[in-house]
Order: C-alpha cells, then sequence, then structure tokens
C-alpha cells in the first residue's frame, strides 16, 4: 500500500541554519508529492507539491525535489528563519487520484535566535 | 475571508453533551473532509464527502457523525464522547480528485476538543 515515512523530530536549528527534512514514500506509479505546514495554533497549510519525477517544487525559500528513482521528497532550506518554526508534514496523492491523501507523522522544527 | 472556516475554535464538552462542529469553505471544491489530529499520533482521515455524498468513512466510532447538507457546508456532531476523543479537529475542502489529478487540500484552522 501507500505509506509516507519522515524523519522524526523534533529538529532544532539555530537561525541561518541550513535545513534538511527527510521523507520517502511508498507508492505504485507516479503520486503527487506535498510538504504542508502547520504553525502554532493553525491548520496545515500547502507549502510546495511536485507532480512528476524531477519536478521541485519551491516557496518561501522551501524546496524539495521529486526523486522517484529514490522514492523521496526531501524538504530542504538554505537559511531558517525563527518564524519557521512549525510541524512539517510530507504527503502523497495516489496515481490514482482519489481522496485517500496519506500524510506523514510530521516533524517538529524550532529554530532558535 | 479564509478560505475553510471552522467554529467553534474551542470547545469543552462533558461526555453526556451533544455538541457540533461547524466548516465551511468558499473556495467552490467538491469535496470536503474531516480529520483529526491527536497529540504523537498521524494524522487521521475521519470523513470524506464528495458532491455531498459520503465517500470515506474510516471506521470511525459511532458518536461522531458528519453532515453534508450541499458542498460549502459541513457538520461533525458529537454525542457521548470520551476523554480520549480530545483533539484538533480539522476540517479540509479540495477540488474534485479524479485519477491523475493531484488533490491539493485546504485545511481551516481547526477546532479544538477537550471531552471532559
Amino acid at each position: 500500500g501507500n505509506s509516507v515515512t519522515q524523519m522524526e523530530g523534533p529538529v532544532t536549528l539555530s537561525e541561518e541554519a541550513f535545513l534538511t527534512i527527510n521523507c520517502t514514500y511508498t507508492a505504485t506509479g507516479y503520486p503527487s508529492l506535498f510538504w504542508y505546514v502547520q504553525y502554532p495554533g493553525e491548520g496545515l497549510q500547502l507549502l510546495l507539491k511536485a507532480t512528476k519525477a524531477d519536478d521541485k517544487g519551491s516557496n518561501k525559500g522551501f524546496e524539495a525535489t521529486y526523486r522517484k528513482e529514490t522514492t523521496s521528497f526531501h524538504l530542504e532550506k538554505g537559511s531558517v528563519q525563527v518564524s519557521d518554526s512549525a510541524v512539517y508534514f510530507c504527503a502523497l496523492t495516489p496515481a490514482t487520484g482519489g481522496f485517500k491523501t496519506i500524510f506523514g507523522a510530521g516533524t517538529r522544527l524550532f529554530v532558535k535566535a | 475571508e479564509t478560505g475553510v472556516t471552522q467554529t467553534p475554535r474551542h470547545l469543552v464538552m462533558g461526555m453526556t453533551n451533544k455538541k457540533s462542529l461547524k466548516c465551511e469553505q468558499h473556495l467552490g471544491h467538491n469535496a470536503m473532509y474531516w480529520y483529526k489530529q491527536s497529540a504523537k499520533k498521524p494524522l487521521e482521515l475521519m470523513f470524506v464527502y464528495s458532491l455531498e455524498e459520503r465517500v470515506e468513512n474510516n471506521s470511525v466510532p459511532s458518536r461522531f457523525s458528519p453532515e453534508c447538507p450541499n458542498s460549502s457546508h459541513l457538520f461533525l456532531h458529537l454525542h457521548t464522547l470520551q476523554p480520549e476523543d480530545s483533539a484538533l479537529y480539522l476540517c479540509a475542502s479540495s477540488q474534485d480528485s479524479g485519477a491523475g489529478v493531484e488533490n491539493t487540500i485546504y485545511f481551516g484552522e481547526g477546532s479544538w476538543l477537550t471531552v471532559v
């Protein structure tokens, strides 16, 4: 079946550090891949997405590349800010479509000033 | 006005109470969802409605009863809940998701439920 595995947190970084949050998936065909972010006290919101192999999603300085060969979609940012402190969720929608978007367990990021 | 609005934002209820959570989406989407988010557990999909028809019910106890009167509104009726039902309940919506269509989900801010 389809699944998403992301690195356990929390991840604690100093401001301006480089961020990587690993995400790997299991799915048949070519699912769509997403990163959602949840800021304290809020719901999830889409951060970026990629719908086919080798696509790079990017937003707010964050990037992730759809790697079919390694079934990965790692989230990166070159220089984090305190305001990036949040929980990050990797997710996939199966290639067959449908409503069963699969979410990872979430990775909490703390950024210290 | 935000795309998906939920009310109330916070609710405290006793185990014998009956209450409802309300969700409204202003995005013109065809599908609406209820998710449960508990501490230390992955996001759990509870119900999905597409064009006002329930298409997904993930073994949710009958003390949770969804209602979708139209494609813009979704309710979650709560009755005789247990303390372990305390969680953040997230409503969401998306455009219809056929095969080959990526399904971006738009979430509300959630309703924090505490059962005492």
